[in-house]
């Protein structure tokens, strides 16, 4: 079946702009994480939305950085005033709930560059 | 919060060597211990995991142990192949947060031919 998908694949902006990620998850998968892994490093958690609870924004580095999930689907990741330091890969990852498995399925991120 | 620490942060062996990396964490509470791994220019996948009610767990040449008490757990790779070059990450997942799951920093594994 369909993994997750993202969109753009590559985003190229400059300073300053806003910009809008989007994230597929698989079907019937209620979790729905968003990572940034900066050239070498470790995935960041940013957002964690789970069925119809309130998301988990507690890693979101700025008020920048805003997330919606809508219908329980489909999630946009926002960042307002790009800066050079939010250049990165964005990741969304998707699972099914806790009680009926664990493992978490990666899209294959955006690569962000703001220049 | 959850804090998750890995080590070492970079490793390398001879190919046919084991290779063993090791996880911290916090949260006496945590139930869930998965690790990924993540080739180059690739998105992470899922290696193995283990439950907190179980204290090692094999899959051919992959293996896990968790110390509940220590609150430790570790991959171990037997056998060692050109492959398994990548970078490998735990996780732990946080029951006092909405069941997140939290990443260590990751280990960059190079297994020399």
């Amino acid at each position: 079946g369909a993994g997750v998908s993202q969109s753009p694949s590559n985003k190229v902006t400059e300073k300053g702009k806003d910009v809008e990620l989007r994230c597929d998850p698989i079907s019937g998968h209620t979790a729905l994480y968003w990572y940034r892994q900066s050239l070498g490093q470790g995935l960041e958690f940013l957002i964690y939305f789970q069925g119809n609870s309130a998301p988990d924004k507690s890693g979101l580095p700025s008020d920048r950085f805003s997330a919606e999930r809508t219908g329980g689907s489909v999630s946009t990741l926002t960042i307002q005033r790009t800066q050079q330091e939010d250049s990165a890969v964005y990741l969304c990852a998707s699972s099914l709930a806790i009680s009926q498995g664990n493992e978490q399925f990666f899209g294959p991120g955006t690569r962000l560059t703001v220049l | 919060g959850e804090n998750v620490e890995q080590h070492p942060s970079t490793l390398s062996v001879q190919e046919g060597d084991s290779a063993v990396i090791k996880c911290t964490y916090s949260d006496s509470a945590s139930n869930y211990f998965p690790w990924y791994k993540q080739e180059l220019g690739k998105r992470p996948q899922l290696i193995i995991d283990i439950r907190s009610n179980v204290g090692e767990k094999k899959d051919q040449r992959i293996a896990v142990t968790l110390n509940k008490t220590a609150k430790h757990f570790s991959l171990h790779i037997t056998e060692t192949q050109p492959e398994d070059s990548a970078v490998y990450f735990c996780a732990v997942r946080d029951r006092t947060s909405y069941d997140k799951v939290i990443f260590g920093p990751g280990t960059s594994l190079s297994v020399i031919p």
